[in-house]
């Protein structure tokens, strides 16, 4: 079975731009979620998605989005990136069912840079 | 507001040694997950941990939970340099459809020859 993919798995952007990142969950899973993971902040929950809805949201700024396709494939998109944005974003996928939440596998990251 | 602790922040021992990482959090949780992170990599699945009293084990490495006692400790015997990571624990929080894994601040280990 193949594991998750995220893409790409590395991108400079210079502050004000936007970027979005793409991540594809283990076959037959339908639940993605989206972490931040920084030296200073740790790893921080962003969003989950559960069958093309939003299930669950973190603490950051409405910059931070996201969407699922009906594949269960999902994107993030940051707008008006700033240099505290820089981090490894890491997706994982989750066979999740409407009432309970299931190991995650994570996926390799994306590793954003801002300049 | 939901928090996971995890103590030591840093641990550096060595080889052949004996340690304990534990992981407190604040409210109820039936479930808890350990993973695994090397330097510039992802996250790896260690232990899943689904009831209270459960215990697992994988060569050196031994997770247990207490839910009463809201802690998990991995357990580290006779280390060997291949161990060195982070690692991190991560109990499901909440109920139903907003259940969602929280993640302690990570445990960085290093194994010294």
């Amino acid at each position: 079975k193949a594991g998750v993919t995220q893409t790409p798995r590395y991108l400079i952007k210079t502050r004000g731009q936007q970027v979005t990142l793409s991540c594809s969950p283990i076959s037959g899973h339908r639940s993605v979620s989206w972490y931040q993971q920084t030296p200073g902040q740790g790893l921080q929950f962003l969003f989950e998605y559960f069958s093309e809805t939003q299930r669950n949201k973190g603490n950051f700024p409405g910059r931070f989005s996201g969407r699922q396709f009906s594949n269960s494939r999902s994107e993030m998109n940051v707008s008006t990136l700033e240099l505290g944005d820089s981090a490894l974003y890491l997706c994982a996928s989750s066979a999740r069912t409407s009432g309970r939440l299931y190991e995650q596998y994570f996926g390799p990251g994306t590793r954003l840079t801002v300049t | 507001e939901l928090k996971v602790e995890q103590n030591p922040l840093f641990l550096s021992m060595q080889e052949g040694k004996n340690y304990t990482i534990y992981c407190n959090y604040s409210t109820t949780s039936d479930r808890l997950y350990w993973y695994r992170q090397d330097p510039g990599k992802s996250l790896e699945s260690l232990f899943v941990l689904l009831s209270n009293g459960a215990v697992k084990q994988e060569g050196r490495l031994m997770a247990s939970l207490d839910t009463k006692a809201r802690l998990s400790t991995l357990h580290i015997t006779a280390a060997v340099h291949d161990l060195s990571a982070t690692y991190f624990c991560a109990p499901v929080l909440g109920q139903g459809g907003s259940e969602k894994l929280v993640f302690g601040k990570g445990t960085k280990l290093t194994v010294n020859p």
